[in-house]
């Protein structure tokens, strides 16, 4: 099975901070990989899939990067609305999620 | 409005069963392959199962299978969840959510979530 880390599981910020978490893949899933935001008591919402790809609707603060095994969620200028937990998840066999990195207020 | 929507929760006794029902609207349902997804009580999201657009291709996560049953059907718009053996730690919010891509041969990103069904598993 495949394994995702996500690092940090916390991490304090700003409104105006760039912020980037972490995924990194126990094998390489080329760029079969997607990003969530979850908000308490929430559904999670699709951010970026194929690694890079901005899903319809998702600011253009948002981007991802990355390939084989090792990926970047970044927010360019984090908004209050942003601050939820952020989810990584594999599709190249079968599926796995990571762990999760929650973005809490400075 | 593409939608989701779960039923079938609750309170289940270690080693019953229960069944989660999940109604779609809005899209071609026969045209796209779906999953359910659960988190447990604090937890992260755990992907349970797979079910192609046509049924014909069906993966499981080792902790549900023999346990769970995926199935659908396209006439009703309807994607279900059978869970038998149920154990303490099958307690978890469960969504019923769409696989993206329609052209994918397998699990694919996700983009379309319902808002989840609470299952129990206690005596």
């Amino acid at each position: 099975d495949i394994q995702m880390t996500q690092s940090p599981s916390t991490l304090s910020a700003s409104v105006g901070d760039r912020v980037t978490i972490t995924c990194r893949a126990s094998q390489s899933i080329s760029i079969w990989l997607a990003w969530y935001q979850q908000k308490p008591g929430k559904a999670p919402k699709l951010l970026i899939y194929k690694a890079s790809s901005l899903q319809s609707g998702v600011p253009s603060r948002f981007s991802g990067s990355g390939s084989g095994t090792e990926f970047t969620l970044t927010i360019s200028s984090l908004q209050p609305d942003d601050f939820a937990t952020y989810y990584c998840q594999q599709y190249n066999s079968y599926s796995t999620f990571g762990q999760g990195t929650k973005v809490e207020i400075k | 409005e593409v939608q989701l929507v779960e039923s079938g929760g609750g309170l289940g006794q270690p080693g019953g069963s229960l069944r989660l029902s999940c109604g779609a609207s809005g899209f071609t349902f026969s045209s796209y392959s779906m999953s359910w997804v659960r988190q447990a009580p604090g937890k992260g999201l755990q992907w349970v199962t797979y079910i192609s657009s046509r049924s014909r291709t069906i993966y499981y996560a080792d902790s549900v299978k023999g346990r769970f049953t995926i199935s659908r059907d396209n006439a009703k718009n309807s994607l279900y969840l059978q869970m038998n053996s149920l154990r303490a730690e099958d307690t978890a919010v469960y969504y019923c959510v769409r696989d993206g891509d329609v052209m994918a041969t397998g699990p694919d990103a996700l983009d379309i979530w319902g808002q989840g069904t609470t299952v129990t598993v206690s005596s």
